[in-house]
């Protein structure tokens, strides 16, 4: 199974560049890296997806070293919206079933002014 | 947003009661998924299912189970709800094994009184 590792907690002042780092030592080949957002009282909301290297949207970069052993979410200008808990997840998929998703504990950005 | 319900939102119920909570898509997602969410535990997966009569277990599967006789419907009972089953209920889905964009819906909060 391919297992996550975050930082439980972080803080980061409004305006500033926010990384999060996500140890996947043990990803399969087929895996996908996928990141997701959580407010309070919400669902998780997807942010970004990625295989290797590096993929940017409207709301965050992520970079894949080659080895693909971790991952790094990158959060530009953060506002004191982007307050939430973010998720690393990596695809675990038992051959001939669905990939379980499996969660970790997530990390808890706190923006502040 | 993916169209997945969840219903109820709220539930109280008495301990030693049956509970089932209903997952409910619009997308034609192969797969769908339940997990808990408890504070200090992330979200946690309860069953999963990757096709219609095809389900699985999650990390945290005792004292739940689950049934899909049609792909937009998963439904999770708690067949004699206990306090320790408190907790908020998300019920995910997601298109195909590829990749691990998953969709969830809004939340059901149960309180086993």
């Amino acid at each position: 199974l391919a297992k996550t590792t975050q930082p439980i907690s972080m803080d980061s002042y409004e305006g500033q560049e926010v990384n999060i780092t996500c140890s996947h030592n043990n990803i399969a080949t087929n895996d996908y890296i996928t990141w997701y957002q959580q407010f309070p009282s919400q669902g998780p909301r997807f942010i970004i997806q990625g295989y290797k290297t590096k993929v940017t949207n409207e709301v965050a970069s992520l970079f894949i070293p080659a080895d693909r052993k971790s991952s790094t979410l990158s959060l530009p200008r953060v506002s004191l919206s982007d307050t939430a808990v973010y998720y690393c997840l990596v695809g675990d998929r038992p051959a001939g079933t669905a990939s379980k998703l499996t969660f970790g504990t997530g990390t808890r950005l706190q923006v502040t002014l | 947003d993916a169209g997945i319900t969840q219903s109820p939102r709220h539930k109280v119920t008495e301990t030693g009661t049956p509970v089932t909570l209903r997952c409910h898509q619009t997308e034609n997602h192969r797969y769908m998924y339940w997990y808990r969410q408890d504070p200090g535990h992330g979200l946690r997966l309860i069953h999963y299912s990757y096709g219609v009569k095809d389900t699985d277990k999650g990390e945290v599967s005792d004292g739940y189970s689950v049934s899909r006789s049609k792909t937009e419907d998963f439904l999770l009972t708690l067949e004699s709800a206990t306090s320790s089953q408190t907790s908020v209920y998300f019920c995910a889905t997601t298109f195909n094994t590829g990749n691990t964009e998953a969709f969830f819906g809004q939340g059901t909060r149960l309180t086993v009184v």
